[in-house]
């Protein structure tokens, strides 16, 4: 069983659309839960990071995270065609490893 | 300031060199990290040094041979790679304390042939 899973994807959303990225993880334990943005050819760039049940906003994201039901996501407002694509949902082991989901790639059309 | 910079950004060597990737920050931070990443999948973590100490190896052939020479500087010595090695080497850093955000390089590219 996977630690980290989402759904490959693609996900394709209009342009000015509400983009939904989910994320599920199987260690109760974990505190820390990331989203990174990783264009095609580059490196994984921080979108947010998240450690309290409940919802964080940074501009256009917000990331939500409930973890009695383990279960992290990001949200992404307004969707434009730069958003287009590969977010990796990572989430801390306790033991200094990030680990890292297979990652939902977005498509965002004009 | 949140970066991290690779040398060199791209790199093909043969099957019989020795190259070495570079990786810098100046963040202060004390844990530094290594990745390899193919095509289509996330970054599979290689090594992890926590205050200058390599505390991580998962399981590495030895022809990846990292090194630490201080708490601003990664590095990653290469010999005898294999064509399957071929992939973006990514550099990553955090402050060392548990469970604090890793920020990553911007990765050297490497081809083996």
């Amino acid at each position: 069983q996977k630690e980290v899973e989402q759904n490959s994807g693609p996900l394709s959303v209009p342009e000015g659309a509400i983009a939904s990225l989910n994320c599920t993880y199987s260690d109760r334990g974990s505190q820390s839960f990331f989203w990174y943005r990783q264009y095609s050819g580059k490196s994984p760039e921080l979108i947010m990071f998240i450690y309290s049940n409940g919802d964080k906003e940074d501009g256009r994201f917000t990331a939500q995270l409930n973890k009695a039901s383990q279960y992290v996501s990001l949200l992404i407002r307004d969707s434009q065609p730069s958003d287009s694509a590969t977010y990796l949902c990572a989430v801390d082991n306790q033991g200094g490893k990030l680990i890292f989901g297979q990652g939902t790639e977005l498509s965002v059309k004009p | 300031d949140t970066e991290v910079t690779q040398t060199p950004k791209h790199l093909v060597m043969g099957m019989t060199n020795k190259k070495s990737l570079k990786c810098e920050q100046h963040m202060g931070h004390r844990a530094m990290y290594w990745y390899k990443q193919k095509a289509k999948k996330p970054p599979e973590l290689m090594f992890v040094y926590s205050y200058e100490k390599l505390s991580i190896n998962e399981s590495v052939p030895s022809r990846f041979s990292p090194e630490c020479p201080n708490s601003s500087l990664l590095n990653l010595h290469l010999h005898a790679l294999q064509p399957e090695d071929s992939a973006l080497y990514l550099c990553a850093s955090s402050s060392g304390q548990a469970q604090e955000t890793q920020y990553f390089g911007p990765g050297t590219r490497l081809l083996v042939l």
